[in-house]
């Protein structure tokens, strides 16, 4: 079945720790996103990218960096220097259909121990 | 940038018909997107509307007025199913990205 995969479901960091978030598709899509939401708030967006190779900054890149070295992977690291990660992580893609459609993995809640 | 206003809460009885409206204000508009959240779950695209009017896909509708920068989304023949956290989105004003607003959460009682 086609679809966006994440691991973890839950991730712990310690303080001053770098993780790491996973997100796979096999829709075969040029893009690809990362969200953030907090409870009770909407998405925020991390950093997208349109193609290999290329990312750009969200509203709220600070403290956060990703790669995307193949179609199917856009990981995002959570630095040290993002001082409240505690959050749930929404990664999507889209492909070249209708402009407002992406589609969600199942997400990532990341807690700081 | 992009900003959208929506309002937070909605309650609604099974059966009835309850409307989300949604406000934006961007620079560049491409069209106006609907996703639907259940409480720890992934959002899940539910309509988009490029052109105004109103689109209509089974019990749930959507509408765009792009002169009122307004859009809404029609919930018809409410189910407890429906429970769930509603977003309005509208892409950047490259067009790359969708940005969203905060959500409305509508509960749905029997």
């Amino acid at each position: 079945d086609g679809g966006i995969t994440q691991s973890p479901k839950y991730l712990f960091r310690k303080e001053g720790q770098n993780v790491t978030l996973s997100c796979e598709q096999n829709l075969n899509h040029d893009a690809m996103y990362w969200y953030r939401q907090d409870p009770g708030q909407g998405l925020r967006l991390i950093y997208y990218s349109q193609i290999v190779n290329d990312f750009q900054k969200g509203d709220i890149a600070e403290g956060y960096s990703v790669s995307r070295e193949k179609k199917e992977s856009f990981p995002l690291t959570v630095t040290s220097a993002q001082k409240n990660p505690t959050a749930f992580y929404l990664c999507a893609s889209r492909g070249q259909g209708t402009p407002g459609t992406q589609y969600f993995g199942p997400g990532t809640r990341l807690l700081v121990l | 940038g992009q900003s959208l206003e929506q309002p937070s809460e909605v309650t609604a009885v099974e059966g009835a018909i309850v409307q989300i409206n949604c406000t934006y204000q961007t620079s560049g508009f491409y069209g106006l997107s609907w996703y639907q959240q259940h409480d720890g779950g992934a959002p899940t695209f539910l309509s988009y509307n490029g052109l105004d009017g109103l689109e209509e896909t089974g019990r749930f509708s959507s509408f765009l007025s792009r002169s009122d920068s307004y859009g809404y989304l029609l919930l018809q023949e409410l189910q407890m199913k429906d429970s769930a956290s509603y977003f309005c989105a509208v892409l950047n004003q490259a067009g790359t990205a969708l940005i969203f607003g905060k959500g409305t959460t509508l509960s749905v009682s029997s």
